[in-house]
């Protein structure tokens, strides 16, 4: 089993849909869980990060970290065609970053 | 502030010939991260210097890979000789040390194609 699983998608939806991108873990020590955003032809870039268990809200983000469940989620409230990117969930302990593979998503206008 | 620099951005050589990719991480983050990613393994660690010092190689896949930072401006990933499946998009990461969350900042990566 990987440590950190997440569906490629790749995931198409209309603009204004809510979407939710989720990743699994296997390691119980992780504490900081991270989305990465990364366009076409660009590097990742922090979206969110949210430290042990609980929701965090940033405008039309929230990300959800269920520790019981070892299961994370971003949510993308109005979606726009912006948004259309790949999205990666990372988490650690006191180690190195583990990246899921990322989720491309298109938003549709 | 100027972020992460990589060159060259696109890189297209043939089998055995040497690669170096270069990065400038941004002024006064001590930690530099070099990435390789791919459809089928997604983002992978290969190596990370901690003030100009290698801390962590174990994700280089084998000795054709070596990695320098001769100091905290520059660092160079090559791969002699290279191989088709060497063909990647490499990312060049750096951070400040007072980030425990582990945010990094990357450049725009340079893709590589052996033929």
């Amino acid at each position: 089993q990987k440590e950190v699983e997440q569906d490629p998608g790749p995931l198409s939806v209309p603009e204004g849909a809510i979407v939710s991108l989720n990743c699994t873990y296997s390691n119980s020590a992780f504490q900081y869980f991270m989305w990465y955003r990364q366009y076409s032809r660009k590097g990742p870039e922090l979206l969110m990060y949210t430290y042990s268990s609980g929701n965090k809200e940033d405008g039309r983000f929230t990300a959800q970290v269920d520790k019981s469940s070892k299961y994370i989620s971003l949510f993308i409230r109005d979606s726009q065609p912006s948004d259309s990117a790949t999205y990666l969930c990372a988490m650690k302990s006191q180690g190195n970053l583990i990246f899921g593979k990322g989720t491309k998503l298109s938003v549709k206008p | 502030d100027a972020g992460v620099i990589q060159s060259p951005r696109h890189e297209v050589t043939e089998m055995g010939q040497e690669v170096t990719l270069r990065c400038k991480p941004i002024s006064g983050h001590d930690y530099l991260f070099w990435y390789r990613q791919t459809m089928m393994r997604g983002l992978e660690l290969l190596i990370y210097f901690n003030n100009n010092v290698p801390i962590d190689d174990s994700g280089m896949p084998e000795d054709r890979f070596s990695a320098k930072m001769p100091n905290a401006s520059f660092s160079t990933l090559k791969i002699q000789p290279s191989e088709p499946r060497d063909s990647a998009v490499y990312f060049c990461a750096s951070t400040p040390v007072e980030r425990p969350t582990g945010e990094l900042f990357f450049g725009e990566g340079s893709r590589l194609t052996v033929l």
